[in-house]
């Protein structure tokens, strides 16, 4: 059975960089898929973020792609977001997912990232 | 990447059934039948309920369908439940180089 679970602050200063984690288990990374990152502010719907095979390749949203960053670490499994210049517009759970071609399944729990000074 | 239009809310007895549309454009779900629908109860993850236009996961009951016509994709719920009250989101692939736009979602209440 395939789990995702994200980590990382919940709490980030204004102009920093949010910086989350998503540890995958059950399936490894490197056998294949798209991993991806999905963000839902309070009260508000989903947007996606961006997605990233094992191998590097990395989709961003267009509108967010300038201050994002998707990397992968296969030797532990997991994946990364950073999202630079944060602004209160960042609040939002963040979500990660495995990615097959727009079929989110499954998602993690999410983690609740709050941007204030 | 424009948000595919969803209606704000639906409502339903108890054994009825509903639909919930999902307009996209010509470049997205007119042009791909990669089209799927999440349910989201408060406070938890969103779950895969359909997939590919009309595809149930494992697990998901048949009471959820899904359909596609033109730029339209659609989401019926047969025989509702209380345990169907939800928001539901759809999403549509947007074509090499990126992967997902989604519906504002759509907020579902039985009666």
């Amino acid at each position: 059975q395939v789990q995702l679970q994200e980590s990382g602050p919940g709490l980030v200063k204004p102009s920093e960089t949010l910086s989350l984690t998503c540890a995958v288990s059950g399936y490894s990374i490197s056998s294949g898929y798209y991993w991806g990152w999905i963000r839902q502010p309070p009260g508000k719907g989903l947007e996606w973020i961006g997605s990233m095979y094992h191998s590097g390749t990395t989709y961003y949203n267009p509108s967010l792609k300038s201050r994002v960053t998707i990397s992968v670490d296969t030797s532990k499994n997991q994946f990364s977001l950073k999202l630079s210049s944060v602004t209160a517009a960042d609040t939002a759970v963040y979500f990660c997912a495995r990615d097959a071609t727009s079929r989110f399944d499954p998602w993690g729990q999410g983690i609740l990232v709050t941007v204030s000074s | 990447q424009s948000a595919l239009t969803q209606p704000a809310s639906v409502s339903g007895s108890p054994g009825q059934s509903i639909t919930i549309s999902c307009t996209g454009t010509s470049s997205d779900i007119g042009s791909y039948n990669l089209v799927s629908w999440y349910q989201q109860h408060p406070g938890k993850a969103p779950k895969l309920i359909i997939y590919e236009v009309n595809k149930r996961p494992s697990g998901v009951s048949n009471r959820f369908s899904g359909s596609k016509s033109g730029n339209t994709a659609s989401l019926t719920i047969s025989g509702l439940q209380a345990e169907d009250e939800a928001d539901y989101y759809c999403c549509s692939y947007t074509g090499t180089g990126t992967s997902c736009v989604f519906g504002g979602g759509t907020k579902l209440t039985v009666l």
